[in-house]
């Protein structure tokens, strides 16, 4: 089967601690991005990345990190330094450049702080 | 700065009732519009987008959207609504900027189909 896999599906974090969401995708698609989804807020992005080695700082990016070393690959780390991370992550994927494809989504992981 | 705005948070309608579900967007240029709907707990599905050409478009799950460039709209539109519709409805718009291609979503709305 074709798509997105994101793992875990649930996760959970102490202070001070970082961790690490998957993302994997199998659908050959070049643009990859996450996002992060609070209650009333819609979906704000973090990063995203159009090709390998390369990746851009969304509207909210500060505490976080990501890479792209492969096509297929774009892990997020929260870090320690993300003040408020609890919320449900959403990772997608394009095909290419072009304006007009529809991105596809994984199923999301819902961290919490513990 | 681009935006796209949903004005209402939850529409509620009775099933077997037209639905129509709210969208307004600024964008510099030709917008690149789309529909997504999400069930609790779950990723985003593509619904349906307007690219270019007819102002009314057809999507999944007998679902369409009328593209209104005076107005900077895209609403949401079903001719009769199911309880299986009740989710939560994100709008988003694309466009370039910087070489980059950077995709936003509305806050949502949740639309509560009773039976």
């Amino acid at each position: 089967d074709g798509g997105i896999t994101q793992s875990p599906k649930y996760l959970f974090r102490k202070e001070g601690q970082n961790v690490t969401l998957s993302c994997e995708q199998n659908l050959n698609h070049d643009a990859m991005y996450w996002y992060r989804q609070d209650p009333g807020q819609g979906l704000r992005l973090i990063y995203y990345s159009q090709i390998v080695n390369d990746f851009q700082k969304g509207d909210i990016a500060e505490g976080y990190s990501v890479s792209r070393e492969k096509k297929e690959s774009f892990p997020l780390t929260v870090t320690s330094a993300q003040k408020n991370p609890t919320a449900f992550y959403l990772c997608a994927s394009k095909p290419g450049q072009a304006l007009g494809t529809e991105a596809f989504f994984g199923q999301g992981t819902r961290l919490t702080v513990v | 700065a681009q935006s796209v705005a949903q004005p209402e948070d939850q529409v509620n309608v009775a099933e077997g009732n037209p639905l129509t579900v709210k969208c307004t967007y600024s964008v510099s240029g030709n917008p690149y519009l789309f529909w997504y709907v999400q069930y609790p707990n779950r990723g985003l599905q593509f619904l349906l987008k307007y690219i270019t050409g007819d102002n009314l478009v057809k999507g999944s799950y007998g679902f369409e959207a009328e593209f209104n460039k005076s107005q900077t709209s895209f609403h949401l539109k079903k001719p009769s609504a199911l309880v299986s519709d009740s989710a939560l409805y994100f709008c988003a718009v694309r466009w370039l900027s910087g070489g980059y291609n950077k995709l936003i979503f509305g806050a949502g709305t949740r639309l509560a189909v009773h039976p």
